[in-house]
């Protein structure tokens, strides 16, 4: 069965602190993706970054940085020097490329960037 | 690049009321979810359509949902009669179809639905 646990449920920091979101996933398959989704309060959810299960390799982007680490199941996030504007909650998810396709999320992080 | 669509954005009924919801896809986007999401929780994937046949629907409670997608583009998710336990927001989503690597999904904003 697949599972994802994102441990911290609410996260609080100044502007311009770093700030690290944990994501924990479950899963037999041996071929998968881990995604991370933003949602702002409008409520639509936007795509961060996609990441297989064969490519370890840490991945950054301007302010965002993740660490994907097979061995202990972790696809982290990091956003560096957070702004107002990267308040939001932040899913994780595993994508089973086996059967139909489907997303399982986990609860998500509530981020507030405080100013 | 026009987003997916959905209407109407918020619905507050009473329980026992029925409820439809609309959602139209990215044009060309073969594959359409529709994703429950509990306050507090992440979305579920209630149904998955690929063109206008059902791939996954194994999480939709038949007894009082339904779902259709017409014409393989639009599609129209409906509670009928809906309970206190409903109350959620209902997303929609769209990819263009690959089943080896779905890279994305691309997400409406939602209906908020409150049942009183």
């Amino acid at each position: 069965a697949q599972k994802v646990t994102q441990a911290q449920t609410e996260i609080s920091v100044v502007e311009k602190e770093d700030v690290t979101l944990d994501c924990v996933y479950e899963t037999r398959d041996t071929t998968y993706y881990l995604f991370w989704y933003k949602q702002p309060p409008s409520g639509e959810l936007v795509f961060l970054i996609r990441r297989n299960s064969f490519d370890e390799q840490n991945e950054i982007s301007g302010r965002y940085s993740w660490n994907f680490q097979k061995s202990t199941s972790s696809f982290n996030f990091t956003i560096t020097a957070s702004q107002v504007v990267d308040s939001a909650v932040y899913f994780c998810a595993l994508f089973k490329r086996t059967g139909a396709n489907n997303l399982f999320f986990g609860t998500g992080t509530r981020l507030t960037v405080i100013p | 690049e026009a987003g997916v669509a959905q209407s109407p954005r918020y619905k507050i009924i009473e329980k026992r009321q029925s409820v439809a919801f609309w959602c139209n896809p990215i044009s060309g986007h073969a594959t359409l979810y529709w994703y429950q999401q509990i306050l507090g929780q992440g979305p579920k994937l209630l149904i998955q359509f690929q063109n206008n046949g059902v791939v996954d629907d194994s999480q939709l409670p038949k007894d009082r949902f339904s779902a259709e997608r017409l014409k393989g583009v639009d599609s129209t998710l409906k509670i009928q009669p809906a309970k206190l336990e409903d109350s959620a927001v209902y997303l929609c989503a769209s990819s263009s179809y690959d089943r080896a690597t779905n890279e994305k999904l691309f997400f409406g904003s939602g209906t908020q639905l409150s049942v009183l």
